[in-house]
This record gives C-alpha cells, structure tokens and sequence, in this order.
C-alpha cells in the first residue's frame, strides 16, 4: 500500500526534546518532508531531506532517514511551547506530481 | 506577499447543493493540488494539476471536479455533495510539483471548512 504511518500524539515538556517517527512505504521517493500545522492554519514546510542524505540539521530540527527500514524521523532540540502543533511526514513519489501524507502527529508542549 | 488563497474558509451546505471552493496563487505556481483533512486519516489528495488545462485524479476523486484554465485559479467543484465530504479542505502549489531537480516544496492555503447537512 501507499501508507505512510505516524503515531498520533506526542506529549512532551518544555525544554526537552520531542522524537516524531514516520514510516514511508515507497523507497523510490525522491524527498520526503516534514510539515508544521499550527491551529486554524494551513501546512508549512518545516523542513526536507533528499533520499540520498542520511541526516540533515536546521538549527533546532534533525532529520534522521533510514532508508533500509524506511524510517523518518524529526527531532525538535529544546522544545518550546510554540512548537505545539500537528507535524505532517510526507513523501513525493519520485517522477511523479503524488504526494502522501502521513495521519499527523500532534506535539503537545508542557509548560 | 506570495500566498495561497482560498475561499470560502468556512462553509455550511445541504445534501446535493453544488458548490465550488475557489483557490489562487501569486506564485506563477505551475503545479496545483487538493486535498482533504480528515481526523485520523491525515491528508488525502484529491485531484492535481501540473499546468493549464492538465489535470489528474489523486487518490479520493469520487465526488470532486476540478478545472484548471489559468495558471493561477484551481476550482474545487463538489457537484452533489453529500454528508461524506464534510472536511477540512486545503489547496497547495508548488513551482513544479517535485519533478526532477526541484525540492517540491508544496505552499498551503488556509484551509476551507465544508460540512454537508
């Protein structure tokens, strides 16, 4: 199938570091992406990683690909209460204008 | 300011009314797409378009129209919406859709809110 899995809920707090796992079931993807929803609002780009990288740091976020196991995952470092959200893996099946979404994972942020 | 617009953001319907929910973009985006937001389900894509009057079904078409006359509006056309398209309905572009050599970064708009009584 053209699942891509997440688990649902995340509660972490404030100061620590939050984990959001994916699994992506298409190992031809060309890139695969991390989206912020904040409420009452659309889809951003958090950030993204070519398949062909193992690991990619933007200030505060870690993206880890494990292809062999097709395993994603974003790691967000000093978690603040901002980063309350739900966090969207996606995939872009490579040649092609599909994309798959995972279900979402809300992060709550504890004070 | 670069963005993605769609209206209505919120809308109440009975059963078999058609509607259209607009969408435009600033962005001389030649990719659009819909999907839906279901809790649970995550975002489903409906229908896309890779340029004008170039359209394809995504994964949950049934029920949908779509139309792409000019590059910056992509229309969502619900004809005879019934109860099980009550969602949360969001249009995205993207300068080429995620092609060969383009990162496909997908730009959202706000969301639109439909329930179908």
């Amino acid at each position: 199938g053209e699942d891509v899995e997440q688990s649902l809920f995340l509660s972490v707090r404030e100061g620590d570091s939050s984990v959001i796992n994916c699994t992506y079931t298409d190992s031809s993807s060309t890139y695969l992406y991390w989206y912020k929803q904040e409420p009452g609002a659309g889809l951003q780009l958090l950030t993204y990683i070519f398949s062909n990288m193992d690991m990619k740091q933007d200030q505060r976020l870690t993206v880890l690909l494990n292809k062999k196991d097709k395993h994603l995952s974003l790691r967000i470092a000093d978690t603040q209460t901002g980063d309350s959200a739900i966090y969207f893996c996606a995939e872009n099946k490579k040649g092609t204008y599909k994309y798959i979404f995972g279900t979402g994972t809300r992060l709550k942020v504890l004070a | 300011e670069a963005q993605v617009t769609q209206n209505p953001r919120y809308l109440i319907t009975v059963t078999g009314k058609k509607l259209t929910v607009t969408c435009s973009q600033n962005m001389n985006h030649e990719y659009m797409s819909w999907y839906r937001q279901d809790p649970g389900l995550g975002l489903r894509q409906i229908y896309y378009s890779m340029n004008v009057e170039v359209t394809d079904k995504g994964d949950v078409p049934e029920g949908y129209k779509v139309s792409r006359k000019e590059k910056r509006n992509f229309p969502l056309i619900l004809e005879s919406p019934s109860p099980n398209q009550t969602s949360l309905y969001f249009c995205a572009s993207s300068p080429t859709g995620g092609v060969e050599g383009s990162t496909g970064e997908l730009f959202f708009g706000e969301g639109s809110r439909l329930t179908v009584l």
